[in-house]
């Protein structure tokens, strides 16, 4: 119930394509979705956030899409770029006391020039 | 405005001896949280701190390793008698506080530790 699971693992992309990461979740107490990219060897940065309450956020070439009844959201990335290259993770945070965030596997992104 | 310092950045240990990891959050946060990353893999939770008190240890190991966030400087994640399987990288982040805000729930990522023992 604690799991977050994620796909595809690995994703290749021609530069200005829509990539496309798909997340799932069972606890319905989960009350918050970030999604988080890192470049080899650094920490991850938080890209974009959602709360289930909406069906979808929009910050620049980034869009979440929540599903709230299917329990799925999904991370697209319009026009991508070559420097898109990363290795993408959805998140998501265990309501109540606890802040933790349960990570999905990741993607590894490759966006071909 | 530093973001979250993690030091050292690389660490080598041997066998039996001791780690210290340590983390000191963006200016103005007071929770810290712990992560591990084994390689290929995602990042799984530790351990959740705010000063002096430890909130969520659900996912620290049962021996050997520790946490604390003291009053006053950084908080330290400790490993005592490492064994290899404790090679990984080791995250922490940052958040301010829950009440009050837009970002509360928002974690900010140090660059990490990677330890590795031979």
């Amino acid at each position: 119930q604690q799991q977050v699971k994620q796909s595809p693992q690995s994703l290749i992309v021609q530069k200005g394509g829509i990539s496309i990461i798909n997340c799932a979740y069972e606890n319905t107490a989960f009350d918050y979705f970030p999604w988080y990219q890192q470049f080899p060897g650094k920490g991850p940065a938080l890209l974009i956030a959602i709360r289930p309450d909406v069906s979808e956020k929009k910050e620049g070439r980034f869009t979440i899409s929540f599903n709230k009844s299917a329990k799925q959201f999904s991370l697209h990335i319009m026009d991508s770029q070559p420097g898109d290259s990363a290795t993408y993770f959805c998140a998501a945070r265990d309501g109540g006391a606890t802040n933790k965030l349960i990570f999905g596997t990741g993607t590894l992104l490759a966006v071909q020039p | 405005n530093a973001g979250v310092m993690q030091n050292p950045r690389h660490l080598v240990r041997r066998r039996g001896q001791e780690a210290r990891l340590r983390c000191s959050p963006m200016k103005g946060h007071s929770h810290v949280y712990w992560y591990r990353q084994l390689p290929e893999e995602g990042l799984k939770f530790m351990v959740y701190l705010q000063k002096e008190n430890i909130i969520d240890e659900s996912g620290m190991p049962k021996e050997r390793f520790s946490a604390e966030f003291p009053k006053e400087g950084p908080s330290i994640l400790r490993i005592q008698q490492v064994v290899r399987g404790d090679s990984a990288a080791y995250f922490c982040a940052s958040s301010p506080s829950r009440v009050g805000g837009p970002s509360y729930n928002e974690q900010f990522f140090g660059p990490g530790t990677r330890l590795t023992v031979l």
